[in-house]
């Protein structure tokens, strides 16, 4: 299948400062993009939907400001986590499906990247 | 909100059948039925989908029943590295810029 890739993997920082998360497209391109936040034995949550050159579209009750989203290119999209507090700390997870948005095809998952902050 | 309901925890002996079910009675007529599963701290991974037809792939087996209000994903021989939360999700196919909703999802432990 086609492979979506997240880094880091893991990265750990201090309360305050920023985090950027990439996600790519290695063998496709995606006009859409997913973003997902997992908190410990929890399902995965939607965050937001990326759009390849416009705004992201920001699902009830996240802070567009606090996560901010970047798709410049239909192989990369970024998440980066603004003034990380450490209730901020979760595992986040990108997805995105090949093809533009009429082709049928099932979503693939990035491998997901724990931040903490402390 | 997920449009499915699975059963929270399911236990299964190795080089046994797993049996996953999944109720969706809302579905509609064009929605699909996907599964996708989760192995400790890494992303979903993709299974196996079907619309009304059972379908079969190198990973599992996913019936169907015929009025399409539940589901059954079946690895026919579950080894430890099964074990994970398996996600039965409804969705169109051809829907690019729709998300993946995920339920709760199948806690499946597979025991040596």
């Amino acid at each position: 299948g086609a492979v979506v890739s997240q880094h880091p993997s893991r990265v750990i920082c201090k309360s305050g400062t920023s985090v950027k998360i990439e996600c790519r497209s290695l063998d496709f391109q995606a006009t859409t993009m997913f973003w997902y936040r997992q908190f410990p034995k929890q399902s995965l949550m939607l965050m937001a939907t990326s759009n390849e050159g416009s705004k992201a579209t920001y699902e009830q009750g996240v802070e567009k400001d606090k996560f901010l989203i970047n798709h410049a290119s239909l192989t990369l999209s970024t998440l980066t986590v603004t003034s990380a507090h450490p209730e901020d700390s979760s595992f986040y997870i990108c997805s995105a499906k090949p093809g533009p948005v009429t082709m049928n095809t099932e979503a693939f998952f990035g491998q997901g990247t724990r931040l903490t902050v402390v | 909100d997920a449009k499915t309901t699975q059963p929270p925890s399911m236990d299964c002996a190795e080089g046994r059948a797993a049996n996953l079910p999944c109720n969706h009675s809302t579905i509609s007529g064009n929605e699909y039925v996907y599964w996708y599963r989760q192995i400790h701290s890494q992303g979903p991974q993709y299974i196996i989908h079907g619309l009304k037809n059972n379908e079969t792939n190198e990973m599992a087996s996913l019936i169907i029943t015929e009025d399409r209000k539940s589901s059954t994903l079946i690895l026919p021989h579950a080894t430890l590295r099964d074990t994970a939360v398996y996600y039965c999700i409804v969705s169109y196919r051809n829907s690019g810029n729709t998300p993946l909703v995920f339920g709760k999802g199948t806690r499946l432990s597979v025991i040596a």
